[in-house]
């Protein structure tokens, strides 16, 4: 069965610090990848997505960067915090092919 | 710009009755609908997905398309306290690619 992880479950950080989040999928190969936010009693905004390694689609130009290193991995990167950066990060992916998409367990992010 | 439109709630219904929750989209071109269910401070947890007109029914739950007035809903019938959480509906463009969110109704099912 596939199971997508992340970490950390939650961070805190000063503003100005960088930022690196982790996603990875098992159990699947080749999965489209997504990085969203949600702010707090806000929706889903995607941030960044994948179709494969080294391909990434940017929707929301910020401060952050997202790569794929490996084809179950995904990074979201900060090189210096906002305090608009705090939210609910959310990992999700799809297998290739089809479009049914599934959540990983996210990160709480607090900038102060 | 693409939008998925919910009324964001709270939408109040007493144990054991019927929930309704709506959703509108402003892209023609979307194929595939889902709703997902999302628990404070938890990740969101996919409910159902619809892609063809009409109903689908799935337990407690159905989902309502009617793609020539944009409209998605779902139904959840004998409404339960543990189905107190948002609802999010979600529309996925045609290449599977990307999907755009709606804001999220919040359930309250009262016992």
């Amino acid at each position: 069965s596939q199971t997508i992880h992340q970490w950390p479950a939650t961070l805190v950080q000063p503003v100005g610090s960088p930022l690196s989040l982790e996603c990875t999928v098992e159990g699947t190969s080749n999965p489209n990848l997504y990085w969203y936010r949600q702010a707090a009693g806000r929706g889903l905004q995607l941030l960044f997505y994948s179709v494969g390694i080294g391909q990434i689609s940017s929707e929301v130009p910020q401060n952050l960067s997202a790569s794929r290193p490996q084809d179950r991995q995904f990074i979201l990167s900060s090189k210096k915090l906002l305090l608009s950066d705090s939210g609910f990060y959310l990992c999700a992916w799809i297998r290739g092919g089809t479009d049914t998409q599934y959540f990983g367990p996210g990160t709480r992010l607090t900038v102060l | 710009q693409k939008e998925v439109e919910q009324n964001s709630g709270p939408l109040s219904v007493p144990e054991g009755a019927i929930a309704s929750l709506n959703c509108t989209y402003s892209d023609r071109g979307s194929q595939s609908f889902f709703w997902y269910r999302q628990y404070s401070g938890k990740s969101p947890e996919l409910i159902m997905f619809i892609y063809s007109n009409g109903d689908k029914e799935d337990g407690r739950f159905t989902a309502q398309l009617n793609k020539a007035s944009q409209y998605v809903s779902l139904l959840i019938r004998d409404s339960q306290p543990s189905d107190s959480a948002t609802y999010l509906c979600a529309a996925g463009e045609d290449n599977f690619n990307k999907f755009y969110f709606g804001s999220g109704t919040k359930l309250n099912v009262k016992p």
